[in-house]
């Protein structure tokens, strides 16, 4: 069974730009979670998706950034436009039942 | 607010030695779920060991166990027989009954020296 899995793995982009992240979850897990981890910091929620429906944003920095999860499988967060403080690691994850939630590799984003 | 501590930003043992990563939490809620997460370089995060807050009994997972101590808020995470493939950054980490946000700590970068 494959695993969760992020597009890209590595992203460098300067200030100012859009950069589109993208997370395809394990088949038939209905909740898909981000979370980002910023240099030297603790991994922070930013929201959880239940399907297509956002069940939780409370994470969510700023309205600079977007998730949306298309029919309920995979999920894209955009940034737009992009700061230098969004620079980190961004992860994706799904779970069926909450409490496991499988993790995917994670997207590296520079913002220079 | 909820919040995880882990004191050891960087360990390294030899092969075969025993470790202990350090971890404390802070919530004011009785019903949550505790977990350890591992991170090999370049590799996805996965889940090493789980433990529910209102078991006394603490959790084993082959080489990997935890030292539970609900009343000081402390969750550590016993290596046995480190090997080199142990080598990981790890995420002490919680969850709340009630919600469905993990909330994590800085991390541990061990290292397993040959």
């Amino acid at each position: 069974e494959a695993g969760v899995t992020q597009f890209p793995s590595h992203s460098v982009i300067e200030k100012g730009q859009t950069v589109t992240l993208r997370c395809d979850p394990i088949s038939g897990h209905d909740n898909l979670y981000w979370y980002r981890r910023v240099m030297g910091k603790e991994i922070k929620f930013l929201l959880h998706f239940v399907k297509e429906s956002k069940q939780d944003e409370s994470g969510m920095p700023n309205n600079r950034f977007l998730a949306e999860r298309t029919g309920g499988t995979y999920s894209t967060l955009k940034v737009q436009p992009a700061e230098l403080e969004d620079s980190g690691v961004y992860f994706c994850a799904s779970s069926q039942d909450r409490l496991v939630q499988y993790f995917g590799p994670g997207t590296r984003l520079t913002v220079l | 607010a909820q919040t995880v501590t882990q004191s050891q930003p960087e360990m390294s043992v030899q092969e075969a030695e025993t470790v202990t990563l350090s971890c404390t939490y802070d919530t004011s809620e009785s019903n949550y779920y505790l977990f350890w997460y591992k991170q090999p370089p370049s590799r996805q995060m996965i889940l090493v060991i789980r433990q529910e807050a209102y078991k006394q009994q603490n959790a084993t997972e082959n080489r990997f166990s935890v030292n539970f101590q609900k009343a000081a808020k402390s969750f550590s995470l016993k290596i046995s027989d480190s090997q080199l493939g142990d080598t990981a950054m790890y995420f002490c980490a919680f969850i709340l009954y009630r919600d469905d946000k993990i909330i994590f700590g800085k991390g541990t970068r061990l290292h397993i020296l040959p």
